[in-house]
């Protein structure tokens, strides 16, 4: 059964560095032609695509984030981690870890997300 | 950046009715787009991929067609559980979503 989880802080302030982790079972992150992305969505707004990691380690980034996001994975502990640096009020969002299957790139598992607040 | 535009941003239809809904891309995406269901406070489900090609367990009433730059979600019988949020997702060039089609009762 795969499962992705996120977790990480509730409330950042602005300024801060949002660190975010996704926790996967069912797979691994090793496995050939596979990956997983960063998705984020304001209350009330759409999806927006962050990050990617690849099984090989190759990484996307947004085109209009990249400047503020790293992503990593550590295979052994079937994580993937999602910094974002200097976080502002309008980086308050759910944000999500979704899989894509081996050999396609949709998204077929998500996490249940997570929603962090930017406020002072 | 592939922008997706989809329409009526809001779907008012009576249950056991035909809805369609529909998704443009900026530029071609060939057959590399998906359609995914949104319900409050869920993360989003996959209903179709390669435009057409619909996700295991997904139920038949659920129809996508289309390629390049114009594509259709078809659902031909609304039944209670369908009224939700519908995203399409480009995945030719990377990844980017449109800004979702509610579907209410009417």
């Amino acid at each position: 059964q795969v499962t992705l989880k996120e977790s990480g802080p509730v409330l950042v302030k602005p300024t801060e560095t949002l660190t975010l982790t996704c926790t996967v079972s069912g797979f691994s992150l090793s496995n050939a032609r596979m990956g997983v992305s960063w998705i984020r969505q304001p209350p009330g707004k759409a999806l927006e695509w962050l990050a990617h990691i690849f099984s090989n380690d190759e990484k996307s980034y947004s085109t209009s984030l990249k400047s503020r996001l790293t992503i990593s994975k550590d295979t052994s502990k079937s994580q993937v981690v999602l910094t974002m640096t200097n976080m502002d009020p309008v980086d308050t969002a759910t944000y999500y870890c979704a899989r894509i299957p081996r050999g396609w790139y949709y998204f077929d598992y998500w996490g249940q997300g997570t929603l962090v607040t930017v406020s002072s | 950046e592939i922008v997706m535009t989809q329409s009526p941003a809001t779907l008012s239809v009576s249950p056991g009715e035909r809805a369609t809904l529909s998704c443009r891309a900026s530029q071609s995406v060939s057959s590399n787009l998906a359609w995914y269901q949104q319900k409050p406070g869920q993360a989003p489900r996959l209903l179709i991929y390669g435009a057409s090609t619909r996700a295991t367990g997904i139920p038949a009433r659920f129809s996508g067609s289309g390629s390049g730059t114009e594509f259709t979600l078809t659902i031909s019988s609304l039944q209670s559980e369908d009224f939700a949020v519908y995203y399409c997702q480009q995945y030719n060039n990377w990844w980017t979503f449109g800004q979702g089609t509610k579907v209410e009762i009417k």
